[in-house]
């Protein structure tokens, strides 16, 4: 399958300042990303969708200016934590799909502000 | 908007036996995905199988087929002869057809393999 790569897998920052995290479709164009953000023990629950060169869809109670997602290009979305705080520790996830029936999924970032 | 329930938080199974995960959706679309994803403890998730709504025929893929019931919305997992590898949590998903589309997940069921 195609491959998503995500980075970092794990990142510790202070409370107040903002986090990048950059996910990358490695061998195929991805025209839509998402996603996800899944809380311990619990599913995965879809933050926002990017596509390409077009503002990113928020689901509802998601915060847009708390988490700026950025799909400049067919390969790279990037999610930015902004002001992060205690409660925006989680595991953050995407999934990028271009062409394929199904989404393919990043590894992950574990993400905890102290 | 759809919805995706998994009525089984926990589950366990012998190696080598058979063990059934069950999902049930509800959607007022006629044709739509279906997808089984296993999270093992890297929490990277694994496509294990797809079915595409308007096949009748079940999917499978090697050890692991689809009990598809499109008029009872129920979609469950059967796992055959399960290895220590199976360890994992198991997420059904609902993705609309074609396009872009989101995936709407289910709870998750924790299938552990005992040997």
């Amino acid at each position: 399958g195609a491959v998503v790569s995500q980075h970092p897998s794990w990142v510790i920052c202070k409370s107040g300042t903002s986090v990048k995290i950059e996910c990358r479709s490695l061998d195929f164009q991805a025209t839509t990303m998402f996603w996800y953000r899944q809380f311990p023990k619990q599913s995965l629950m879809l933050m926002a969708t990017s596509n390409e060169g077009s503002k990113a869809t928020y689901e509802q109670g998601v915060e847009k200016d708390k988490f700026l997602i950025n799909h400049a290009s067919l390969t790279l979305s990037t999610l930015t934590v902004t002001s992060a705080h205690p409660e925006d520790s989680s595991f953050y996830i995407c999934s990028a799909k271009g062409g394929f029936t199904e989404a393919f999924f990043g590894q992950g970032t574990r993400l905890t502000v102290v | 908007a759809q919805t995706v329930t998994q009525s089984q938080p926990e589950m366990s199974v012998q190696e080598a036996e058979t063990v059934t995960l069950s999902c049930t959706y509800d959607t007022s679309e006629s044709n739509y995905y279906l997808f089984w994803y296993k999270q093992p403890p890297s929490r990277q998730m694994i496509l294990v199988i797809r079915q595409e709504a308007y096949k009748q025929q079940n999917a499978t893929e090697n050890r692991f087929s689809v009990n598809f019931q499109k008029a009872a919305k129920s979609f469950s997992l059967k796992i055959s002869d399960s290895q220590l590898g199976d360890t994992a949590m198991y997420f059904c998903a609902f993705g609309h057809q074609g396009g872009s589309e989101k995936l709407v997940f289910g709870k998750g069921t924790k299938l552990t393999v005992n040997p």
